[in-house]
């Protein structure tokens, strides 16, 4: 079955605590990316790639790393997390396709990582 | 003022209802288009896309107005299933990637 997946889904940690978050994709996307959603802002991207060893920043980045060693994993890693990094995440991949001079990018998104940090 | 808009909702309506939704967006350089449907605490899935000559699913209809930078989303016949809420999504080509853009979304309830 082609599918995203992430884990933990549900993760409780304190201030500080380093962790990681996972994702991984079978069905040999390139592109790969990592969103946190919050109540009222929708979906913001944190940082994505666009293929193996190639990582950018998205729209809010700061207190995240992410790195791309193979082309199914996309970990997102939080070294120092704090309570404002209290959210729901979610990672998505797609291919990337042109039709004629239009680009289709329809993500196909993991089922969510519920993180609190107190 | 947000990249995309739309009203949060929530949208009660009955069973058998017509309800449509707006997205207004900020980008005159947005590519494309499309609507994403999130049920609660669940990942987006996408609904369908929004082409310039308007396009139908079944139910679902979508028109896109270029000038006025406007979205819509026209849901006829209203199921039970398809509370949920609907997320305006906007894509960005630049740089040789394209970038999507969320709205926050707008919440569906149908009651019986």
């Amino acid at each position: 079955e082609a599918q995203v997946t992430q884990n933990p889904r549900y993760l409780i940690t304190v201030t500080g605590k380093k962790l990681t978050v996972t994702c991984s994709q079978n069905m040999n996307h390139e592109y790969m990316s990592w969103y946190r959603q919050d109540p009222g802002l929708g979906l913001r991207q944190i940082y994505y790639s666009m293929n193996v060893e190639v990582t950018d920043k998205g729209d809010v980045p700061e207190g995240y790393k992410v790195s791309r060693k193979e082309k199914r994993n996309f970990p997102l890693i939080l070294e120092s997390p704090s309570p404002n990094q209290t959210s729901l995440y979610f990672c998505a991949s797609s291919l990337f396709s042109t039709k004629r001079r239009r680009s289709y990018n329809e993500q196909f998104f993991g089922p969510g990582t519920r993180l609190t940090v107190l | 003022r947000k990249e995309v808009e739309q009203d949060p909702g929530p949208f009660n309506v009955p069973e058998g209802a017509t309800v449509a939704f707006n997205c207004t967006y900020s980008n005159s350089a947005s590519q494309s288009f499309f609507w994403y449907r999130q049920d609660c605490r669940k990942e987006p899935k996408l609904l369908m896309s929004v082409y310039s000559s308007g396009n139908e699913d079944g139910r679902f209809t979508a028109q896109l107005n270029r000038a006025s930078q406007y979205i819509s989303l026209l849901i006829r016949d209203s199921k039970l299933s398809d509370s949920a809420t609907y997320l305006c999504v906007v894509n960005l080509e630049a740089g040789g990637y394209n970038k999507l853009i969320f709205g926050a979304g707008t919440r569906l309830a149908v009651h019986p």
